[in-house]
């Protein structure tokens, strides 16, 4: 069965530092893979998402991410953290033909200053 | 433009009473609908999609269900509420079956 791991619960960053949410799929074949930002008490909005082609993907609000086949892993990047970015992110893959997508447990990011 | 709409935001309901959630999407047609649900501090939990009227996919046995009378419309509901039906309930739609617009959910606490 498909799986989506998020292995850290939640990170702390300081503002102005790098970050890496770490995400790992567990599929047979090449995925759709999504990122998803939460912010308290509202909805998902997507970040960014790999379909095929260039493994490293820019998504908005400076996020990118890098599809990696042999590591079956597709991490979240971004070189400098804002406050702003505190919130809780979402790791999902779908399939071609499938109508579901599946998501990770989330990882909660905080932001100190 | 595509937007979706779901409503109410918060909902505060006694162990027992009725649901009625509602999820509208405007600016596609024939979109795939799908009903989430968060517990506090958990991951989403996929209840029911549907890939066109009248079709609903459940995803989890429970006293919830979903039905999706127009095109762009999609009901979650439930003829009695329980205490554990308390969370925050996602709507979500998307035309290709990837890539999910969500709504901007509905807190529900059931007392």
């Amino acid at each position: 069965a498909q799986s989506v791991t998020q292995p850290d619960i939640h990170i702390t960053v300081s503002e102005g530092a790098s970050l890496e949410l770490r995400c790992n799929y567990s599929y047979g074949a090449t995925p759709y893979l999504f990122w998803y930002v939460q912010s308290p008490g509202q909805g998902l909005q997507l970040l960014l998402k790999y379909f095929s082609g260039d493994t490293l993907v820019q998504g908005i609000k400076g996020f990118e991410a890098e599809f990696k086949r042999s590591q079956s892993s597709f991490n979240l990047r971004k070189p400098s953290v804002h406050w702003s970015d505190a919130a809780e992110y979402f790791c999902a893959v779908a399939y071609t033909g499938g109508f579901k997508t599946i998501f990770g447990a989330g990882t909660r990011l905080f932001v100190k200053a | 433009s595509q937007t979706i709409h779901q409503w109410p935001a918060t909902l505060v309901q006694p162990v027992g009473s009725p649901l009625s959630l509602e999820c509208t999407v405007e600016g596609t047609s024939n979109p795939n609908l799908y009903w989430y649900r968060q517990a506090a501090g958990r991951g989403l939990q996929l209840l029911f999609y549907s890939v066109g009227i009248g079709q609903i996919s459940s995803e989890v046995p429970q006293n919830l269900s979903a039905s999706r009378p127009q095109d762009r419309q999609f009901i979650l509901s439930s003829k009695k509420l329980l205490l554990s039906d308390s969370g925050f309930y996602l709507c979500a739609w998307t035309e290709t079956g990837v890539g999910y617009t969500f709504g901007s959910g509905t807190r529900l606490t059931v007392v």
